[in-house]
C-alpha cells in the first residue's frame, strides 16, 4: 500500500514564476492537509480539503497562493508568482476520515521548493 | 493555536526509557492528545494518541494523568534513530503543530 507520495522532492523557481506541488493521498483516503515548515521553523497548517471542497483555509496566505483537490488526480497546491520568502518544505497529509479520534495523518516526504 | 507545552530539548542515553512529558492544562472533554515526531525534516510520522486512558503500541506508551491537564511520552528503549522532535498535540478539528521536543538519543 503506497504512502502519501508529493513531487516534486525537489523544485526550484526564479522570483516572479509559478510552483505547483502534487500530492496523491493514500490509496481510500479522502482527506487532505497541506503544512508548510520555512528552514528551521515548525510547521504551519495551510489547508484542509476533501475531494472538490476545500473545508479549512484559515492557513493559506491571502494571495498567491491556491490549493485544489479535484474529483479524479492528486491534489495541488499552487504559488504564484514566488518569492524568495516561499522558500520552505511543503507537506501533504491524507486520512480517511475526520472526526475527533481521527488526527491520525500519513504524511508525505514534502516537497522543497528554493526561490533564486 | 497550539494548545500544549513541551520542554524544548531533552537529552536521553541510548538504551534507556525516554520520557518527554507534555502540558495541555485547557484540553476539553473531547480533544484527544495525539503524539507525532519528524526525524530530521522528514515527513511527520503518527506515534500514538489517547482521551483517558493509558496507551501502548509498538511503538510507544502514553501515559495521561487523571485530570488529563498532562501526559508523557514514553519510548521504553531509546535508539539513535529516536533522536527527532516530537509533538505533542490537542486535537479537536485539526492537528495543529507547536515547537515540539527536540530529543538527542545518546550513545
Amino acid at each position: 500500500n503506497a504512502g502519501v507520495m508529493q513531487n516534486p522532492r525537489h523544485l526550484v523557481r526564479r522570483r516572479g514564476q509559478e510552483a505547483r506541488l502534487r500530492c496523491s493521498p493514500m490509496k481510500g483516503h479522502s482527506h487532505v492537509y497541506w503544512y508548510r515548515q520555512l528552514p528551521e521553523e515548525g510547521l504551519k497548517f495551510m489547508v484542509y480539503l476533501q475531494k472538490e471542497n476545500i473545508i479549512d483555509e484559515s492557513g493559506m496566505p491571502k494571495e498567491r497562493f491556491s490549493a485544489e483537490f479535484p474529483k479524479e488526480g492528486p491534489s495541488i497546491l499552487r504559488i504564484q508568482q514566488v518569492v524568495r520568502g516561499d522558500s520552505a518544505a511543503y507537506f501533504c497529509a491524507s486520512s480517511p476520515r475526520v472526526n475527533t479520534e481521527t488526527g491520525e495523518l500519513f504524511f508525505g516526504e514534502g516537497s522543497r521548493l528554493t526561490v533564486l | 493555536d497550539a494548545k500544549t507545552t513541551q520542554p524544548p530539548s531533552m537529552d536521553c542515553a541510548e538504551g534507556r526509557a525516554a520520557n518527554l512529558p507534555c502540558n495541555h492544562s485547557t484540553i476539553s472533554g473531547n480533544e484527544y492528545v495525539y503524539w507525532y515526531r519528524q526525524i530530521h525534516s522528514q515527513g511527520p510520522q503518527y506515534i500514538i494518541h489517547g482521551l483517558k486512558n493509558n496507551e501502548t503500541n509498538e511503538m510507544a506508551s502514553l501515559i495521561i494523568t487523571e485530570d488529563r491537564k498532562s501526559s508523557t511520552l514514553i519510548l521504553p528503549h531509546a535508539t539513535l534513530r529516536d533522536t527527532a522532535v516530537y509533538y505533542c498535540i490537542v486535537i479537536y478539528d485539526k492537528v495543529i503543530f507547536g515547537p515540539g521536543t527536540s530529543l538527542s538519543v545518546i550513545p
